[in-house]
């Protein structure tokens, strides 16, 4: 099946550093992956959409600036917290769809997560 | 735009007994419809989807889901479980539009006891 590695699990960070977060499909390519950010004990919320040599689309109240994201290959998308701050701390998950999806079976792969902490 | 409300924030079960999860949704057009789990420190699994067909949808863990259009709902069940079943369930739905992003639901915490 569709497997999604994110890498790293956990990191811990000073506030002010950057930090990256990857996030690669493994046995399929895409076209498309979506960034989401978990509270503790809440829900999802999507950050962005990355596509493939094009901008990033970003929900509203996400700041471009602050969370770059690059999706430059077909396997691999990448979320840069930059000036962390510990406001930041969160859980952080990738997901991608097959580019071969064409809406016939809505395959979403999610990441493991990466836990981030600013101190 | 479309929404997600998960009616239970939290559902304790004790183990065997069947358990049935919530899930209502909001949306002009057509949807897509998921239920995803996900454990401790770790991202989201794919229980089940509805695209279209049947409205009783199986998924895998012994899950299963109804969609009923006219009340908007997608609620999951599950006749038995177990004490592996303890997780938070998200239920989600995308819409048949360009883009497909999920939307999800609050989310419900699964306790189930011995």
């Amino acid at each position: 099946g569709a497997v999604v590695s994110q890498h790293p699990s956990r990191v811990i960070c000073k506030s002010g550093t950057s930090v990256k977060i990857e996030c690669r499909s493994l046995d399929f390519q895409a076209t498309t992956m979506f960034w989401y950010r978990q509270f503790p004990k809440q829900s999802l919320m999507l950050m962005a959409t990355s596509n493939e040599g094009s901008k990033a689309t970003y929900e509203q109240g996400v700041e471009k600036d602050k969370f770059l994201i690059n999706h430059a290959s077909l396997t691999l998308s990448t979320l840069t917290v930059t000036s962390a701050h510990p406001e930041d701390s969160s859980f952080y998950i990738c997901s991608a769809r097959p580019t071969y999806d064409r809406g016939e079976n809505y395959g979403y792969t999610f990441g493991s997560g990466t836990r981030l902490t600013v101190v | 735009a479309q929404s997600v409300t998960q009616l239970d924030s939290q559902v304790p079960v004790f183990e065997e007994a069947p358990v049935e999860l919530r899930c209502n949704y909001s949306s002009s057009v057509s949807v897509y419809l998921f239920w995803y789990v996900q454990y401790p420190n770790q991202g989201l699994q794919l229980l089940l989807k509805y695209l279209s067909g049947s409205t009783l949808v199986k998924g895998i863990n012994g899950f299963e889901a109804e969609f009923n259009k006219s009340q908007t709902s997608f609620h999951l069940r599950k006749p038995s479980v177990h004490i592996s079943d303890t997780a938070e369930y998200f239920c989600a739905v995308s819409v048949k539009a360009a883009g497909n992003k999920l939307t999800f639901g609050g989310g419900t915490r699964v306790l189930v006891k011995p």
